[in-house]
């Protein structure tokens, strides 16, 4: 089973701090990696996605790839209440029989900007 | 365009009962995918499409079935409806190895 794990959460943080998300995958081979930031309610929408190790950077987002590792992290700097939402990691697994477009998520770590 | 629709946004179902779930995209991806989302957590996978014609089980496909007639639609249909299959669900589409762009999701309860 692979599987991907996210710290629990909730996680709560002051305006402008810096939120940080974490997430491990247990498939050594995996290629792509994504954050998904879902609102209560509403349907996920991609924000960064990841391919090669190091950093990535999108205005205030940051996706960070550690693939000996196996960890991915998403950092959000000047955190504001609009970020406030469940964040979900989703990895694409190695190839299975063509099947490499399929992503497995976690369950999502909700995280709350308070003013 | 409007990408991804789902009807109905709401549905109550008796144990037993049928229905189908439409998702239609207009962008032209030729993959499809349904997932389930139950209260804290992450989606699963139910059933996939890499083009009209063609189906493949997800994680959780029992209880479900699909067709892809066309490109445009993915209907999901839930024969006998059962407790267990209250969750919310989403549809969403790509190109092969491109982000995936999510409906607004139908959210059913079975009682």
């Amino acid at each position: 089973q692979k599987e991907v794990e996210q710290n629990s959460g909730p996680l709560s943080v002051p305006e402008g701090a810096i939120a940080s998300l974490n997430c491990t995958y247990s498939d050594r081979g995996s290629q792509s990696f994504f954050w998904y930031r879902q609102y209560s309610g509403k349907s996920p929408e991609l924000i960064m996605s990841i391919y090669s190790n190091g950093d990535k950077e999108d205005g205030r987002f940051t996706a960070q790839l550690n693939k000996a590792s196996q960890y991915v992290s998403l950092l959000i700097r000047d955190s504001q209440p609009s970020d406030s939402a469940t964040y979900l990691c989703a990895v694409r697994p190695s190839n299975s029989g063509g099947s490499n477009y399929k992503l497995t998520f976690g369950k999502g770590t909700l995280l709350t900007v308070n003013p | 365009n409007a990408g991804v629709t789902q009807t109905p946004k709401f549905r109550i179902l008796k144990i037993g009962q049928s229905m189908t779930l439409q998702c239609t995209q207009d962008m032209n991806h030729n993959y499809m995918y349904w997932y389930r989302q139950d209260p804290g957590m992450g989606l699963k996978l139910i059933y996939y499409s890499v083009g009209a014609g063609i189906t493949d089980k997800g994680e959780v496909p029992n209880g479900y079935n699909v067709s892809r007639s066309t490109t445009e639609d993915f209907p999901l249909r839930l024969e006998l409806a059962a407790p267990s299959q209250t969750s919310v669900y989403f549809c969403a589409s790509s190109y092969p190895q491109e982000t995936q762009y999510f409906g607004p999701g139908t959210r059913l309860l079975v009682l």
